[in-house]
């Protein structure tokens, strides 16, 4: 299996663009998780889905951020409008089960200007 | 809120000493503990899971629990400059979701 795959790696934008994070788990996993990762916050969950369906939101700092899972192979993470302090690394990590560990992507580092 | 506790460091031990990083949760109800590596620029990987109250072994790692007093901790035995990174403790919360709280992590410094 490839690992959770995340695209873009980077993303550069100005602000007030929107961006979408894209995400591909691994094949069998029924969780999907996004997270955010800052110096100043560290690892922050933002949003959880079991088997597509959207369980805690409550992560998302604002209106701003959406995320979708239309299907068990696919998701995104969209920000819109972005604004320089959405700039951060972007995981998305999927497991089988809750109760066990995560397999994390690779990431992609936001830059927002 | 449930919170999961790490010393930042710099951790900094010479190579073939044993690392020591440890971990303090605050839920009582936790069942799932976990230890992830992240190397500067790339993503956490598993490397520890323990679910009981003791010692798991696995190579060089050692994972210890202790329910009563609420921490984890993780031994790096012989320690490798490849070791550097930093450890993420992350703890399943109680309460129905199960979802692991990260800890902020502890930097690790091997020096040869």
């Amino acid at each position: 299996d490839a690992g959770v795959i995340q695209s873009p790696r980077h993303e550069v934008t100005e602000m007030g663009q929107e961006v979408t994070l894209r995400c591909k788990p691994i094949s069998g996993h029924d969780y999907l998780f996004w997270y955010r990762q800052t110096m100043m916050r560290g690892l922050e969950l933002l949003i959880y889905f079991n088997n597509n369906v959207p369980i805690d939101d409550s992560g998302m700092p604002e209106d701003r951020f959406s995320a979708k899972m239309p299907n068990a192979s696919f998701s995104t993470l969209k920000i819109q409008p972005s604004e320089p302090r959405d700039s951060a690394v972007y995981f998305c990590a999927s497991s089988f089960g809750s109760s066990y560990g995560y397999t994390f992507g690779s990431g992609t580092r936001l830059t927002v200007v | 809120q449930k919170e999961v506790e790490q010393n930042s460091g710099p951790l900094s031990v010479p190579e073939g000493a044993i690392a020591s990083l440890n971990c303090t949760y605050s839920d009582r109800g936790s069942q799932s503990f976990f230890w992830y590596r992240q190397y500067s620029g790339k993503s956490p990987e598993l490397i520890m899971s323990i679910y009981s109250n003791g010692d798991k072994e696995d190579g060089r790692f050692t994972a210890q629990l202790n329910k009563a007093s609420q921490y984890v901790s993780l031994l790096i035995r012989d320690s490798q400059p490849s070791d550097s990174a930093t450890y993420l403790c992350a703890v399943n919360t109680s309460g129905g979701s199960y979802i692991p709280t990260f800890g902020r992590g502890t930097s690790l410094i091997v020096h040869p």
